[in-house]
């Protein structure tokens, strides 16, 4: 099983439209977590951080489920500015620390 | 200001051959990693340096590959023997270290590694 898991997609939603992905982590040592966006051939850049509290900027909203162990990104009145492969990220501490990206989330947005 | 910079932003070389692979982080960065992304996977974390410390090596693939930091700045990854399977492409981050498990890493553009 992966440390981190994420379903590949494709989504494929209308503008307009709310959308929601869902990540696992598979490792209770996992303390910080973070959603990163990376636009086709461009490197990753953080969309947000996810706390335990859950939180909101604009449009996108992120959970964290420590009991179930699994965060969610919910993006509402989506736009095509908005596709893009969305990358799960959980920092854990288990002797070391680790960084784990998960394989990320295709989103397609269409008019 | 400036971002964190990698160079070349694409090398193609024959296996076999060494390749070194450049990161200039975000200046007053001191945490620095170096992560591989094959077309269509996740990033897969390589190593880490943090100020002084002794790097975090536990991703690195073989003995193949290291890295070094110098003045704790810019960054060199070297692939020794390259094969067919180092081809992807190589991605360098840093962050500000005040808390390592809440910050926000800044990549670079990347280095596509092409083996040939």
């Amino acid at each position: 099983r992966k440390e981190v898991e994420q379903d590949p997609g494709p989504f494929n939603v209308p503008e307009g439209a709310t959308v929601a992905f869902n990540c696992t982590y598979s490792n209770s040592a996992s303390q910080s977590f973070f959603w990163y966006r990376q636009d086709c051939r461009k490197e990753p850049k953080l969309l947000m951080s996810v706390y335990s509290s859950g939180n909101e900027d604009g449009r996108f909203t992120a959970q964290l489920n420590r009991a179930s162990q699994y965060i969610s990104l919910l993006i509402r009145d989506s736009k095509l500015s908005d596709s893009a492969t969305y990358l799960c990220v959980v920092n854990l501490r288990t002797g070391g620390f680790k960084t784990i990206f998960g394989a990320g989330t295709r989103l397609f947005v269409k008019a | 200001g400036a971002g964190v910079s990698q160079s070349p932003s694409n090398k193609v070389t024959e296996k076999g051959k060494d390749v070194e692979l450049r990161c200039d982080p975000i200046s007053g960065h001191t945490a620095l990693y170096w992560y591989r992304q094959s077309l269509g996977q996740g990033l897969e974390f390589l190593i880490y340096f943090q100020g002084n410390s002794a790097p975090d090596k536990s991703g690195l693939p073989s003995d193949r590959f290291s890295a070094e930091r110098t003045g704790g700045s810019v960054s060199t990854l070297t692939i020794q023997r390259t094969q067919q399977e180092d081809s992807a492409v190589y991605l360098c981050a840093s962050s500000t270290p005040a808390n390592r498990d809440s910050y926000e890493q800044y990549f670079g553009p990347g280095t596509r590694l092409t083996v040939t």
